[in-house]
């Protein structure tokens, strides 16, 4: 049961910002918006979350939708170590947070 | 000092063997899962143990037994290993809050091949 839907891949070019979709219009009241990403051979590594207002952090920005039914992840300067699987999820505080396919974003030089 | 860490990184095996894969966090975390990545790639949720208590099992054979004997550690167990098995496992770990609940930090994972 697909909760959220990203694209399967996408590339973006070094020092550019990459701007990663995702659509969650079946998001209830009491569900964040986590983003992950696992890089090739590694665990998945926590990135941001939000509930309705824009988050920044030191690795990326989340601008999620006044209807929250959508949101986009920022990477402000991608370099080649971004490249890897980016996930979108959407839960609460319900111990089983459920990854996707993710999309598979390739920075290239 | 890594903050979750598991043991061993890799594990071959026959079928119809009995192994163990363990996990320790030292982040103080109270709450502590298992997720199997499948050769699809796939991230799914095993079970989750909050304060050494049983919270989440997604429907996990019974041969796949977890423990957990303090709030720091949580290994599995799995018997009579089938080919089904081969996977990576992820230990994870998450702090105990309303958002927080779902802010995973995760091991670096054990590749489990059944031969």
């Amino acid at each position: 049961d697909a909760k959220t839907t990203q694209p399967t891949s996408m590339d973006c070019a070094e020092g550019r910002a990459a701007n990663l979709p995702c659509n969650h219009s079946t998001i209830s009241g009491n569900e964040y918006v986590y983003w992950y990403r696992q890089i090739h051979s590694q665990g998945p590594q926590y990135i941001i979350h939000g509930l309705k207002n824009n988050e920044t952090n030191e690795m990326a920005s989340l601008i999620i939708t006044e209807d929250r039914k959508s949101s986009t992840l920022i990477l402000p300067h991608a370099t080649l170590r971004d490249t890897a699987v980016y996930y979108c999820i959407s839960g609460s505080n319900d111990y089983k947070l459920s990854f996707g396919a993710g999309t598979t974003v390739t920075v290239r030089a | 000092d890594t903050a979750v860490s598991q043991t061993p990184k890799y594990l071959v095996t026959q079928m119809g063997n009995d192994k163990s894969i363990k996990c320790e966090q030292n982040l103080g975390h109270d709450t502590m899962y298992w997720y199997k990545q499948d050769s699809k790639k796939f991230l799914k949720i095993m079970f989750s143990y909050n304060n050494k208590e049983l919270i989440i099992n997604e429907t996990v054979p019974n041969r796949f037994s977890p423990k957990s004997p303090d709030k720091a550690h949580l290994n599995l167990h799995i018997n009579s290993l089938e080919l089904g098995d081969s996977a990576v496992y992820f230990c994870a770990s998450s702090p105990p809050s309303a958002a927080g609940a779902n802010v995973l930090t995760f091991g670096a994972g054990s590749r489990l091949t059944v031969l």
